[in-house]
C-alpha cells in the first residue's frame, strides 16, 4: 500500500500564512496528474473535500486554501489562516487500490 | 442536492455483526460507486472499499476482506455495508462516500462500538 506521511500538528497565529506537506511513498502522478486529494474535519464532522489532484479547488472552497506539488511531494496552504481553520487536514491519494490517507495534520491557534 | 444519509449508532457484542446503510438522494444511485471508510482516533482514516451500485461488484481492501460485506438495494437507491465477527477493533465511526477519489460527498457516518 501506499503510505502517505503528515507533520502531526501545527500552531499558527491568525492572519498568517501556513503550509502542511504530504509526502508519499510511491510517485503518484499519472496521466498528467497527481492523484493527491486534500481534506479538512473538524470534530464530530465527516472530512469535507479541499482540493483535488493536487491543485484544484473543491466548489464553495475559499481561496484561502491551495495545494501544490508532484511526484511524492504535496503541499496545502492556507493563506491567511482563519479561526474558522481550524481542524485537522488529511491527505488522500487516489491513484492505487487501496486509497489510502495520511495520518492527519492537526492544525491549531497560537 | 446530493445527500447520503447514514444510519443510526450501534452496540453490538463481540461475535456479532452489524448491518449499517447509507441512503443517497438527489443523484441518479446507479450512476456512482459507493466507497466505505473507517475511522479511528487509533489507525486514522482506512480505506474499505466499494461497490458498484449498478452491478453488485465490490472491491475489497485486502484488510476488510471477510470483515466487511459490500450490498446495495437498487430500489431504494440504499448501499449496506455489513461487519462480521465483531472485537473491539471493529469500534468506530463509518463513513458511505459517493464514488472513489476524490470524495466530493460523505455521509454523516455510523458510530459502531463494541462491547459485551
Amino acid at each position: 500500500d501506499i503510505v502517505l506521511t503528515q507533520s502531526p500538528a501545527l500552531a499558527v497565529s491568525l492572519g498568517q500564512k501556513t503550509t502542511m506537506s504530504c509526502k508519499t511513498s510511491q510517485n503518484v502522478d499519472n496521466f498528467g496528474k497527481s492523484y493527491i486529494h486534500w481534506y479538512q474535519q473538524k470534530p464530530g464532522e465527516q472530512p469535507k473535500l479541499l482540493i483535488y489532484f493536487a491543485s484544484n479547488l473543491a466548489s464553495q472552497v475559499p481561496a484561502r486554501f491551495s495545494g501544490s506539488g508532484s511526484e511524492r511531494d504535496f503541499t496545502l496552504t492556507i493563506n491567511p489562516v482563519e479561526a474558522d481553520d481550524v481542524a485537522t487536514y488529511y491527505c488522500q491519494q487516489g491513484w492505487e487500490f487501496p486509497y489510502t490517507f495520511g495520518a492527519g495534520t492537526k492544525l491549531e491557534l497560537k | 442536492q446530493v445527500q447520503l444519509q447514514q444510519s443510526g449508532a450501534e452496540l453490538a457484542k463481540p461475535g456479532s455483526s452489524v448491518k449499517i446503510s447509507c441512503k443517497a438522494s438527489g443523484y441518479t444511485f446507479t450512476s456512482y460507486y459507493i466507497s466505505w471508510i473507517k475511522q479511528t482516533t487509533g489507525q486514522g482514516l482506512e480505506y474499505i472499499g466499494y461497490i458498484n451500485t449498478g452491478s453488485g461488484g465490490t472491491n475489497y481492501n485486502e484488510k476488510f476482506k471477510g470483515k466487511a460485506t459490500l450490498t446495495v438495494d437498487k430500489s431504494s437507491s440504499t448501499a449496506f455495508m455489513q461487519l462480521s465477527s465483531l472485537t473491539p477493533d471493529d469500534s468506530a465511526v463509518y463513513y458511505c462516500a459517493r464514488e472513489y477519489p476524490p470524495f466530493a460527498y460523505w455521509g454523516q457516518g455510523t458510530l459502531v462500538t463494541v462491547s459485551s
